[in-house]
């Protein structure tokens, strides 16, 4: 069965450090990628996503993730980050084949001290 | 605005009951999903539906169940026979593919079980 991993069920870190959390996917094939985030009392909402092209994509609000195929990941990166930033945050694959199903990984909670 | 209404936002259930959590959409997207939401465990998808009066089982189906007689609704029962019903659900539509494919998602509806 597909699966989606997020390696860091939890970060803790101060404003203006850099933040890069890991996800990785377990199936070959055509895959879509997905970066959602779910800010304290709001919906979940897309940051980015990567389908085909240039596997550096940019997002939203300074986010953005590189697509390894050979490693099969989607890391999100931000070079530095602000107290906006606490959130969970969510990789999804969808597996073309599969039809538009996504499967998400286990999300990783970020916590940005002031 | 178009967007996902779940409803209730808060919803008791005493043991043995069957509850139904409401899903409208006004985007015109022919596809709509629920997933339950658990601590560690990212979103878990319970059933979809990619056209009316259809729908599938999604990961996680045992206990549930749906319907779609109308595009624009997608209402989950949660029945008696889900062991552990109390989680957070969360409904979502989409076109079905095509390169504005992703989910939008509705504000959630916590279920707990009293």
């Amino acid at each position: 069965a597909q699966s989606v991993s997020q390696h860091n069920h939890h970060v803790i870190l101060s404003e203006a450090a850099s933040l890069e959390l890991g996800c990785n996917y377990s199936y070959g094939g055509t895959v879509n990628l997905f970066w959602y985030v779910q800010y304290p009392g709001q919906h979940l909402q897309l940051l980015l996503k990567y389908f085909s092209g240039d596997p550096l994509v940019k997002g939203i609000k300074g986010f953005e993730a590189e697509f390894i195929k050979s490693k099969f990941s989607f890391n999100l990166r931000k070079p530095s980050v602000q107290w906006s930033d606490t959130a969970e945050y969510f990789c999804a694959v969808n597996r073309e084949a599969a039809g538009n199903k996504l499967t998400f990984g286990g999300g990783t909670r970020v916590l940005v001290k002031p | 605005d178009g967007g996902i209404t779940q409803s209730p936002k808060y919803l008791f259930r005493k043991e043995g009951q069957n509850v139904t959590l409401s899903c409208e959409q006004n985007l015109n997207h022919d596809a709509m999903y629920w997933y339950r939401q658990d601590p560690g465990q990212g979103l878990r998808l319970i059933y979809y539906s990619q056209i009316v009066n259809d729908f599938q089982k999604g990961d996680i189906a045992e206990g549930y169940s749906v319907s779609r007689e109308k595009k624009e609704s997608f209402p989950l029962t949660v029945t008696s026979a889900q062991k552990n019903p109390t989680a957070f659900y969360l409904c979502a539509s989409s076109i079905p593919s095509g390169a504005n494919y992703g989910y939008t998602f509705g504000s959630g509806t916590r279920l707990t079980v009293v």
